[in-house]
Protein backbone atom coordinates (compact mmCIF):
# COMPACT_ATOMS: atom_id res chain seq x y z
CA UNK A 1 0.00 0.00 0.00
CA UNK A 2 1.62 3.21 -0.60
CA UNK A 3 1.26 5.75 1.96
CA UNK A 4 2.29 8.68 -0.35
CA UNK A 5 1.14 10.31 -3.57
CA UNK A 6 3.01 12.78 -5.21
CA UNK A 7 1.67 15.13 -7.82
CA UNK A 8 1.33 15.76 -10.73
CA UNK A 9 2.30 12.29 -12.04
CA UNK A 10 3.73 13.62 -14.51
CA UNK A 11 5.31 17.47 -15.28
CA UNK A 12 7.27 17.95 -18.31
CA UNK A 13 9.44 21.74 -18.28
CA UNK A 14 11.82 23.72 -20.38
CA UNK A 15 15.42 23.30 -19.18
CA UNK A 16 16.01 26.43 -16.62
CA UNK A 17 12.44 26.44 -15.96
CA UNK A 18 11.96 25.66 -11.90
CA UNK A 19 9.85 22.40 -11.02
CA UNK A 20 7.53 21.74 -8.14
CA UNK A 21 6.72 18.23 -7.06
CA UNK A 22 4.00 17.81 -3.81
CA UNK A 23 3.75 14.82 -1.60
CA UNK A 24 0.66 13.88 1.00
CA UNK A 25 0.35 11.32 2.89
CA UNK A 26 -2.16 10.01 5.34
CA UNK A 27 -1.25 9.13 8.75
CA UNK A 28 1.54 10.51 11.08
CA UNK A 29 5.54 10.59 10.12
CA UNK A 30 8.77 10.75 11.84
CA UNK A 31 10.69 12.14 9.02
CA UNK A 32 10.23 12.50 4.98
CA UNK A 33 12.64 11.62 2.68
CA UNK A 34 12.62 12.30 -1.17
CA UNK A 35 14.23 9.82 -3.75
CA UNK A 36 15.37 10.32 -7.42
CA UNK A 37 14.69 7.56 -9.93
CA UNK A 38 16.36 7.48 -13.11
CA UNK A 39 14.73 5.26 -15.83
CA UNK A 40 14.66 1.99 -14.79
CA UNK A 41 18.09 2.21 -12.58
CA UNK A 42 18.08 2.12 -8.64
CA UNK A 43 16.80 4.87 -6.54
CA UNK A 44 19.32 7.94 -4.99
CA UNK A 45 18.49 9.50 -2.18
CA UNK A 46 17.99 13.31 -2.01
CA UNK A 47 17.67 14.74 1.33
CA UNK A 48 15.79 14.28 4.40
CA UNK A 49 13.81 16.47 6.51
CA UNK A 50 12.76 15.74 10.27
CA UNK A 51 8.96 16.20 11.43
CA UNK A 52 10.34 19.16 13.45
CA UNK A 53 11.78 21.11 10.49
CA UNK A 54 9.86 23.26 8.13
CA UNK A 55 12.32 23.59 5.09
CA UNK A 56 15.40 22.23 4.08
CA UNK A 57 17.77 23.65 1.19
CA UNK A 58 20.78 20.62 -1.04
CA UNK A 59 22.75 22.52 -3.76
CA UNK A 60 19.22 22.95 -6.13
CA UNK A 61 16.60 21.42 -3.64
CA UNK A 62 14.82 22.98 -1.56
CA UNK A 63 11.89 20.64 0.40
CA UNK A 64 9.31 21.75 2.55
CA UNK A 65 7.29 20.38 5.11
CA UNK A 66 4.29 20.93 6.25
CA UNK A 67 2.78 18.30 8.99
CA UNK A 68 -0.64 19.88 9.55
CA UNK A 69 -1.63 19.42 6.00
CA UNK A 70 0.27 16.26 5.92
CA UNK A 71 1.91 17.42 2.53
CA UNK A 72 5.69 17.90 1.30
CA UNK A 73 6.99 19.89 -1.48
CA UNK A 74 10.14 19.15 -3.55
CA UNK A 75 11.35 22.13 -5.46
CA UNK A 76 13.84 21.89 -8.37
CA UNK A 77 15.36 25.12 -9.36
CA UNK A 78 17.16 25.84 -12.39
CA UNK A 79 16.34 22.52 -13.85
CA UNK A 80 18.69 20.51 -16.64
CA UNK A 81 18.17 17.69 -18.85
CA UNK A 82 19.66 15.68 -16.62
CA UNK A 83 17.05 16.26 -13.74
CA UNK A 84 14.93 13.92 -16.09
CA UNK A 85 13.62 11.31 -13.39
CA UNK A 86 11.11 9.92 -11.33
CA UNK A 87 10.70 11.52 -8.39
CA UNK A 88 9.40 9.74 -4.94
CA UNK A 89 8.77 10.66 -1.23
CA UNK A 90 9.02 8.35 1.02
CA UNK A 91 7.78 7.95 4.48
CA UNK A 92 7.94 5.84 7.92
CA UNK A 93 4.83 5.79 9.90
CA UNK A 94 4.82 6.30 13.12
CA UNK A 95 6.24 3.20 15.40
CA UNK A 96 6.15 1.20 12.29
CA UNK A 97 9.90 0.32 10.90
CA UNK A 98 8.32 0.58 7.14
CA UNK A 99 9.94 3.07 4.62
CA UNK A 100 6.85 3.26 2.62
CA UNK A 101 7.09 4.81 -1.18
CA UNK A 102 4.61 7.18 -2.78
CA UNK A 103 3.56 6.71 -6.67
CA UNK A 104 6.11 9.15 -7.94
CA UNK A 105 6.35 12.44 -10.35
CA UNK A 106 8.09 11.65 -13.95
CA UNK A 107 9.62 14.95 -14.89
CA UNK A 108 10.59 15.90 -17.90
CA UNK A 109 12.94 18.53 -18.23
CA UNK A 110 13.34 19.43 -22.38
CA UNK A 111 16.55 20.97 -23.82
CA UNK B 1 27.97 3.11 -7.38
CA UNK B 2 25.58 2.84 -4.16
CA UNK B 3 27.93 0.12 -3.08
CA UNK B 4 25.08 -2.23 -3.04
CA UNK B 5 24.99 -5.37 -5.64
CA UNK B 6 22.70 -7.46 -6.99
CA UNK B 7 22.45 -10.45 -9.08
CA UNK B 8 21.35 -11.25 -11.70
CA UNK B 9 20.48 -8.35 -13.48
CA UNK B 10 18.07 -9.96 -15.85
CA UNK B 11 16.13 -13.18 -14.92
CA UNK B 12 13.44 -14.51 -17.53
CA UNK B 13 11.94 -18.23 -16.29
CA UNK B 14 8.39 -19.57 -16.38
CA UNK B 15 5.12 -20.09 -14.38
CA UNK B 16 5.62 -22.21 -11.39
CA UNK B 17 9.50 -22.15 -11.46
CA UNK B 18 11.58 -20.66 -8.71
CA UNK B 19 14.49 -18.40 -8.62
CA UNK B 20 17.02 -16.53 -6.30
CA UNK B 21 17.61 -12.84 -6.11
CA UNK B 22 21.06 -11.90 -4.27
CA UNK B 23 22.14 -8.94 -2.76
CA UNK B 24 25.26 -7.46 -1.19
CA UNK B 25 25.07 -4.31 0.54
CA UNK B 26 27.08 -2.39 1.11
CA UNK B 27 30.78 -2.51 3.22
CA UNK B 28 29.64 -1.89 6.78
CA UNK B 29 25.88 -1.54 6.54
CA UNK B 30 23.86 -3.82 8.61
CA UNK B 31 19.93 -3.61 6.98
CA UNK B 32 18.93 -5.01 3.95
CA UNK B 33 15.83 -3.85 2.71
CA UNK B 34 14.00 -5.61 -0.23
CA UNK B 35 11.39 -3.61 -2.83
CA UNK B 36 9.08 -4.90 -5.75
CA UNK B 37 8.44 -2.72 -8.09
CA UNK B 38 5.52 -2.50 -11.00
CA UNK B 39 3.49 -0.46 -12.92
CA UNK B 40 0.49 -1.24 -11.41
CA UNK B 41 1.61 -1.40 -7.88
CA UNK B 42 4.26 0.62 -7.88
CA UNK B 43 7.35 0.59 -5.35
CA UNK B 44 6.39 -1.98 -2.92
CA UNK B 45 8.30 -2.97 0.39
CA UNK B 46 8.59 -6.50 1.01
CA UNK B 47 10.90 -7.12 3.95
CA UNK B 48 13.80 -5.88 5.49
CA UNK B 49 16.39 -7.55 7.82
CA UNK B 50 18.65 -6.01 10.48
CA UNK B 51 22.02 -8.06 11.43
CA UNK B 52 20.35 -10.97 10.61
CA UNK B 53 17.25 -10.78 11.60
CA UNK B 54 13.82 -10.31 10.54
CA UNK B 55 13.05 -6.45 11.59
CA UNK B 56 9.97 -5.40 9.50
CA UNK B 57 7.88 -7.04 6.84
CA UNK B 58 5.71 -5.32 4.47
CA UNK B 59 3.42 -7.01 1.16
CA UNK B 60 5.72 -10.02 1.04
CA UNK B 61 3.59 -12.88 -0.08
CA UNK B 62 3.68 -16.50 1.14
CA UNK B 63 5.20 -18.09 -1.89
CA UNK B 64 8.31 -15.22 -0.60
CA UNK B 65 11.19 -15.41 1.21
CA UNK B 66 14.22 -13.87 2.70
CA UNK B 67 16.99 -14.41 4.59
CA UNK B 68 20.49 -12.97 6.00
CA UNK B 69 23.45 -14.76 6.21
CA UNK B 70 26.17 -13.79 8.93
CA UNK B 71 28.32 -12.03 6.52
CA UNK B 72 25.17 -9.80 5.61
CA UNK B 73 24.53 -10.47 2.33
CA UNK B 74 20.73 -11.23 1.52
CA UNK B 75 18.68 -13.67 -0.55
CA UNK B 76 15.25 -13.19 -1.77
CA UNK B 77 13.59 -16.43 -2.64
CA UNK B 78 10.51 -16.76 -5.12
CA UNK B 79 8.34 -20.04 -6.09
CA UNK B 80 5.64 -20.97 -8.05
CA UNK B 81 6.07 -18.05 -9.66
CA UNK B 82 3.30 -16.35 -11.46
CA UNK B 83 3.08 -14.05 -14.51
CA UNK B 84 2.25 -10.88 -12.10
CA UNK B 85 5.05 -11.96 -10.10
CA UNK B 86 7.16 -10.34 -13.07
CA UNK B 87 8.66 -7.13 -11.67
CA UNK B 88 12.07 -5.13 -10.89
CA UNK B 89 13.37 -5.88 -7.63
CA UNK B 90 15.72 -3.76 -5.61
CA UNK B 91 17.74 -4.28 -3.00
CA UNK B 92 18.84 -1.73 -0.52
CA UNK B 93 21.13 -1.01 2.33
CA UNK B 94 21.58 1.41 5.10
CA UNK B 95 23.71 1.21 8.39
CA UNK B 96 21.19 0.81 10.98
CA UNK B 97 17.69 -0.06 11.44
CA UNK B 98 15.51 2.77 10.96
CA UNK B 99 14.75 3.30 7.71
CA UNK B 100 12.99 6.51 8.53
CA UNK B 101 16.02 8.37 10.19
CA UNK B 102 18.66 7.34 7.40
CA UNK B 103 19.07 7.08 3.54
CA UNK B 104 18.79 3.99 2.06
CA UNK B 105 21.47 2.91 -0.70
CA UNK B 106 20.06 1.17 -3.62
CA UNK B 107 21.04 -1.03 -6.16
CA UNK B 108 20.49 -1.42 -9.58
CA UNK B 109 17.97 -4.35 -9.36
CA UNK B 110 17.02 -7.48 -10.72
CA UNK B 111 14.61 -7.34 -13.65
CA UNK B 112 12.52 -10.54 -13.16
CA UNK B 113 10.55 -11.66 -16.60
CA UNK B 114 7.90 -14.53 -15.78
CA UNK B 115 6.62 -15.95 -19.13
Amino acid sequence: SQQGEEDPQALSIQEGENATMNCSYKTSINNLQWYRQNSGRGLVHLILIRSNEREKHSGRLRVTLDTSKKSSSLLITASRAADTASYFCATDRGATNKLIFGTGTLLAVQP
Amino acid sequence: DSGVTQTPKHLITATGQRVTLRCSPRSGDLSVYWYQQSLDQGLQFLIQYYNGEERAKGNILERFSAQQFPDLHSELNLSSLELGDSALYFCASSVGGHPGNEKLFFGSGTQLSVL
